[in-house]
């Protein structure tokens, strides 16, 4: 079936440490997107990407970092820079312009 | 820059009933497009209907439709004999269709309960 897998479902990291969260997409789509969900904030975006090799920064992109050398993947790294880690993150994909993204199950990121 | 303004936290509703879910944005652009999706426990979100602001028809699916007003920027789902497997947040979404950067841009949310 095709869609957007996020790994792992839940992940715990201790404070200072740089994480990595997966996202494969098998819907050939060119758009990416990264967002975090915190409660009564609704999504923001971290950072997306319209194809391979090149990406934007979104709303607060500080503290993470993304690649995207496949079209299928873009992965997101929270770093130690990143002053609040904890959070729901969600990975999107489009097929283009004007389309609907579709969502990964997400990824719970607790920092302890 | 664009936003979007959902003014509604919670809502209720009694099953068989129909609610309205209110959302606003704020644009320069002519060309977009606006989306409202669900997001259950599972916390998986799943599109619900989807409005090209070039179209004055509103958007419809099944029990679930728009009322898109352009000028007043205002997008608002109504959703008609509500279920108890609506409960839910509620995200609507705006994406530009006429710049470069291709945001997908989301409202804090409506949690949507439903009562029996």
């Amino acid at each position: 079936d095709g869609g957007i897998t996020q790994s792992p479902k839940y992940l715990f990291r201790k404070e200072g440490q740089n994480v990595t969260l997966s996202c494969e997409q098998n819907l050939n789509h060119d758009a990416m997107y990264w967002y975090r969900q915190d409660p009564g904030q609704g999504l923001r975006l971290i950072y997306y990407s319209q194809i391979v090799n090149d990406f934007q920064k979104g709303d607060i992109a500080e503290g993470y970092s993304v690649s995207r050398e496949k079209k299928e993947s873009f992965p997101l790294t929270v770093t130690s820079a990143q002053k609040n880690p904890t959070a729901f993150y969600l990975c999107a994909s489009s097929i283009g312009w004007g389309a609907e993204a579709f969502f990964g199950q997400g990824t719970r990121l607790t920092v302890v | 820059a664009q936003t979007v303004t959902q003014s509604q936290p919670e809502m209720s509703v009694q099953e068989a009933e129909t609610v309205t879910l209110s959302c606003t944005y704020d644009t320069s652009e002519s060309d977009y497009y606006l989306f409202w999706y669900k997001q259950p426990p599972s916390r998986q979100m799943i599109l619900v209907i989807r409005q090209e602001a070039y179209k004055q028809q509103n958007a419809t699916e099944n029990r679930f439709s728009v009322n898109f007003q352009k000028a007043a920027k205002s997008f608002s789902l109504k959703i008609s004999d509500s279920q108890l497997g609506d409960a839910a947040m509620y995200f609507c979404a705006y994406r530009s269709g006429s710049d470069n950067t291709d945001k997908l841009i989301f409202g804090t949310g409506t949690r949507l309960q439903v009562f029996p």
